[in-house]
C-alpha cells in the first residue's frame, strides 16, 4: 500500500543555515506533491505543490525539488530564521483514485539563532 | 469567508457522550475534507464531500462516526457513544477541486476533542 515517510527526528539548525527535509514515499507515482507547513495548536498551511514533471519549484527562500526515480522530494528552507520553527508535512494524494490527500507524519524543524 | 471556520475549538466530552464538530469551509470551494490528528502529527483520512455529496468516506469508522455537509448550513462530524481513542484534534479542510485537480487544501484550526 501507499506509504510516505518524512524523518519523524527534529532537525535542529543554526540560523542563517539551509534546512533540507527529506518525503519518501513507496507503491505510487503520484502525479503531484505538496508540502505544507503546520505550527502548534493550528491547522496545515500550504507552501508548494510540485508536479511530477517538475524538477524544482522555488517560492521566495523554499525550492522543492521532485525526483520521481528515487520517490523522493526534497524540501529546503535557505537562510534559516528561527520564524521557520514549525512541522513540515509532505502529502500526496492517495493512489486509489485522487479523492483525498495523504499526509506524512511531518518533521518538526527547530532553528536557532 | 475566506478561512474555514471549524467549531468549537475545544470539546470535551465523558466516555459514551455524543461529540459534535462543526466546519463552515471558504465559500465557492466545493471539496471539504476531515481529517483527525493524534500523536506524533499522524493525520488520518476520515471523510471527503464535493458538495452535499459524500466523496471519499473510507476512513471513517461508520458504526460510531457520521458527517454531513448540507447546503446553506455548516458541514457537521457527529461522534456518537465516545471513546477515549476518540480523543484528538480533527481538522476540517476545503478546497476548490478535489486531490485530483491538484488544488490546495485549506485548513481550519482545528477541534480539539478530549474524551475523559
Amino acid at each position: 500500500s501507499q506509504k510516505i515517510e518524512q524523518n519523524s527526528e527534529a532537525l535542529n539548525i543554526q540560523e542563517g543555515k539551509t534546512a533540507t527535509l527529506t518525503c519518501n514515499y513507496t507503491n505510487y507515482s503520484p502525479a503531484y506533491l505538496q508540502w505544507y507547513r503546520q505550527d502548534p495548536g493550528r491547522g496545515p498551511v500550504f507552501l508548494l505543490l510540485i508536479r511530477e514533471n517538475e524538477k524544482e519549484k522555488r517560492k521566495e527562500r523554499l525550492k522543492v525539488t521532485f525526483d520521481t526515480t528515487l520517490k523522493q522530494s526534497l524540501f529546503h528552507i535557505t537562510a534559516s530564521q528561527p520564524a521557520d520553527s514549525a512541522t513540515y508535512l509532505c502529502a500526496l494524494p492517495f493512489s486509489g483514485g485522487y479523492n483525498k490527500l495523504i499526509f506524512g507524519a511531518g518533521t518538526r524543524l527547530a532553528v536557532h539563532p | 469567508g475566506e478561512e474555514v471556520a471549524q467549531t468549537p475549538k475545544h470539546l470535551v466530552r465523558g466516555e459514551g457522550q455524543k461529540a459534535k464538530l462543526y466546519c463552515a469551509p471558504i465559500k465557492g470551494h466545493s471539496y471539504v475534507f476531515w481529517y483527525q490528528q493524534v500523536l506524533k502529527n499522524e493525520f488520518k483520512f476520515l471523510i471527503s464531500f464535493q458538495n452535499e455529496n459524500v466523496f471519499d468516506e473510507t476512513g471513517m469508522p461508520k458504526e460510531r462516526f457520521s458527517a454531513k455537509c448540507l447546503p446553506n448550513s455548516p458541514c457537521s462530524l457527529e461522534i456518537q457513544a465516545t471513546k477515549l481513542e476518540d480523543s484528538a484534534v480533527y481538522f476540517c479542510a476545503s478546497s476548490q477541486g478535489g486531490a485530483g485537480a491538484s488544488t490546495e487544501a485549506f485548513f481550519g484550526q482545528g477541534t480539539r476533542l478530549t474524551v475523559v
